[in-house]
């Protein structure tokens, strides 16, 4: 079956760690997404890549990194330099030619702070 | 810079019944695609309906359709025959129709929680 998996489901995090989260997806799109997701404010775009090598900040990348290796693959790290990570991040991937694809969703890590 | 409001935090609906979810949005593009997206509780977010602003006829999906009015910037969602497995978080979505760059990104509104009452 083509889709979007996330790992892990849960994670938790100490302050002052980095931590990474999976996104891996099947469905041959070019580009990919990450979003975060707080409570009454929607999702909100971290960052995202159209192509293998390249990435481009969207409109909260502070304290958040990625990279793009692979087609397949879009990991992302929460940083230290997050101030407040706590959160449900969701990864998206969808085709890039012009049109009204829609972006498809991965089930969602919910990241915790202790 | 876009933006989508969704001005109802939450709405209830008898099972059978029908409910309108409102959604309203800011640009200067002419072209663009409009999308809601629904949220169950597993959080999975699902498409439910979309709809390209060059069109004038609203985008009907089985028991889902929408009023779309582009002049007014409106894009509302109405759900027919109102089942229990509606109940979710509903999220209205903007996209530029221009190729390429961040203008890929969806814009989401803040939501509608739908709860369905039997």
């Amino acid at each position: 079956d083509g889709g979007i998996t996330q790992s892990p489901k849960y994670l938790f995090r100490k302050e002052g760690q980095n931590v990474t989260l999976s996104c891996e997806q099947n469905l041959n799109h070019d580009a990919m997404y990450w979003y975060r997701q707080d409570p009454g404010q929607g999702l909100r775009l971290i960052y995202y890549s159209q192509i293998v090598n390249d990435f481009q900040k969207g409109d909260i990348a502070e304290g958040y990194s990625v990279s793009r290796e692979k087609k397949e693959s879009f990991p992302l790290t929460v940083t230290s330099a997050q101030k407040n990570p706590t959160a449900f991040y969701l990864c998206a991937s969808s085709y890039l030619l012009a049109g009204g694809y829609e972006q498809f969703f991965g089930p969602g890590t919910r990241l915790t702070v202790l | 810079a876009q933006t989508v409001t969704q001005s109802q935090p939450e709405m209830s609906v008898q099972e059978a019944e029908t409910v309108t979810l409102s959604c309203t949005y800011d640009t200067s593009e002419s072209d663009y695609y409009l999308f809601w997206y629904k949220q169950p509780p597993s959080r999975q977010m699902i498409l439910v309906i979309r709809q390209e602003a060059y069109k004038q006829q609203n985008a009907t999906e089985n028991r889902f359709s929408v009023n779309f009015q582009k002049a007014a910037k409106s894009f509302s969602l109405k759900i027919s025959d109102s089942q229990l497995g509606d109940a979710a978080m509903y999220f209205c979505a903007y996209r530029s129709a221009m190729r390429g760059g961040a203008t890929n990104k969806l814009i989401f509104g803040t939501g509608t929680l739908l709860a369905v009452q039997p």
